[in-house]
């Protein structure tokens, strides 16, 4: 079965300094992994995706995410925090490949100090 | 270019009631999904919708069952309430033939069960 993982509840950053929300997957074949960010009450909104190609995957907000298959990782990157990021961060990937009905993980929350 | 609105965005029940949750998707999307986030939880994928029909479940009992109109709009409809069953309920939309994972969230209709 496909599963995401992401071990870290809380990360604490202070704006700034680059920041980096873990990711670890377990899925058959290639993978096709995606981010996603919710603020407070508010809907998911879509960050990026990794299909094929480039293992270093740009998105919105200048967040990107590395991909290593070897480590069975993707975990999402910014260079410079800023206060704004702060909001919780799911990373997913699909229940089976080519479909759009996802499986999420269980979120780490994003904290950035001024 | 119209986002998925869902209604209503608050509502609070009883053990034993039903509740019907809709959801409006985003222009030119022919695909919703539903998905259940509990507190401190990611989204767990419900059901999902196209042309009417349902196209793949997930882990839920039957009485978690939903419709989709010709619009592309859709309700979620739960029987015999449970305590458990309180949670953020999401609608997504997406545009079928193209599975990117790219998913457009509602804010979300958060139920409470007592």
């Amino acid at each position: 079965a496909q599963s995401v993982a992401q071990p870290e509840d809380q990360v604490n950053v202070a704006e700034g300094n680059p920041l980096t929300v873990k990711c670890t997957y377990s899925v058959s074949g290639n993978p096709y992994l995606f981010w996603y960010v919710q603020y407070p009450n508010r809907g998911l909104q879509f960050l990026l995706k990794y299909i094929t190609g480039d293992n270093l995957v740009k998105g919105s907000y200048g967040f990107e995410a590395e991909f290593n298959k070897s480590q069975t990782s993707f975990h999402l990157k910014k260079p410079s925090a800023l206060v704004s990021d702060s909001a919780l961060y799911f990373c997913a990937a699909p229940t089976s490949r080519g479909t759009d009905k996802l499986i999420f993980g269980t979120g780490t929350r994003l904290q950035v100090f001024p | 270019e119209t986002g998925v609105t869902q209604s209503p965005t608050h509502l609070i029940k009883t053990r034993g009631q039903q509740v019907t949750l809709r959801c409006s998707s985003q222009s030119g999307h022919n695909t919703v999904s539903w998905y259940q986030q509990a507190l401190g939880q990611g989204p767990q994928f419900i059901f999902q919708y196209y042309r009417e029909e349902e196209n793949g479940r997930g882990n839920f009992p039957p009485r978690f069952s939903g419709l989709q109109f010709p619009n592309y709009s859709s309700e979620l409809n739960v029987n015999a309430l449970e305590l458990d069953d309180s949670a953020l309920y999401l609608c997504a939309s997406s545009l079928s033939g193209r599975p990117t994972g790219e998913l457009f969230f509602g804010e979300g209709s958060r139920l409470t069960v007592l």
